[in-house]
């Protein structure tokens, strides 16, 4: 079974801190993703990664960046947190892309910031 | 830009019912389109994904059918029980790579 974990479940921070969310998946896959979650918003992609080192915007990128040093871990980082910011945040990954691929998600990270 | 929209928000059976619930978008290009549970709090889990140049998907109790050229997708409960209480969302893709995610039905199913 493809596993996706994400490195808390619960987060509050403050306005204007440095927030580092991660993610780590244990199938070798190519793809992963980065969405938060919002009442009435549905979930929204913030980035995403298909190879090592590689990051293609979503629809929402402002405020976040991401880091992808190795296959396994995607990082979502916010530079300087703010209220806006508070969410669940999701991770995903899928093999490669391809048209029978699925999405694999983690439980999620809810972040609160004051 | 892809819009994907589900109706109804919310929806609330006693058990043993059959349900439909619906998955319309803008852009029948897609690639694929899948249907995921997730239970309150929690992640997404996928439950059934329909290829572009599918009609229709099964998997035990849940049947998933896409018409493409109107934009739309069902997914059909059988015989329903408490434990399929949850939100169902449907995701397309029109490229392998960005999905767009309907907000969601939000189903409960009373004992």
């Amino acid at each position: 079974d493809v596993k996706v974990t994400q490195s808390s479940r619960y987060l509050v921070k403050r306005t204007g801190e440095k927030v580092f969310l991660e993610c780590v998946q244990d199938m070798d896959h190519e793809n992963m993703f980065w969405y938060r979650q919002d009442p009435g918003l549905g979930l929204r992609l913030i980035y995403f990664s298909y190879d090592v080192k590689m990051k293609e915007k979503g629809d929402i990128p402002e405020g976040y960046s991401v880091s992808r040093e190795k296959k396994e871990r995607f990082s979502l980082i916010l530079e300087s947190a703010s209220t806006n910011q508070t969410s669940m945040y999701l991770c995903a990954s899928s093999l490669d892309g391809g048209v029978g691929d699925t999405q694999y998600f983690g439980p999620g990270t809810r972040l609160t910031v004051l | 830009k892809q819009e994907v929209t589900q109706i109804p928000a919310a929806l609330s059976v006693p058990e043993g019912e059959n349900l439909v619930l619906n998955c319309s978008f803008t852009d029948s290009a897609i690639y694929n389109l899948q249907w995921f549970r997730q239970d309150p709090g929690k992640g997404l889990t996928s439950l059934l994904l329909i290829q572009s140049s599918q009609r229709e998907q099964t998997s035990g109790r849940l049947n998933a059918s896409l018409d493409k050229s109107s934009g739309r997708s069902t997914l059909y409960i059988a015989a329903s029980q408490p434990g399929d209480s949850a939100t169902y969302l449907c995701a397309v893709t029109n490229t392998g790579n960005q999905f767009y995610f309907g907000t969601g039905t939000s189903l409960t199913v009373i004992p």
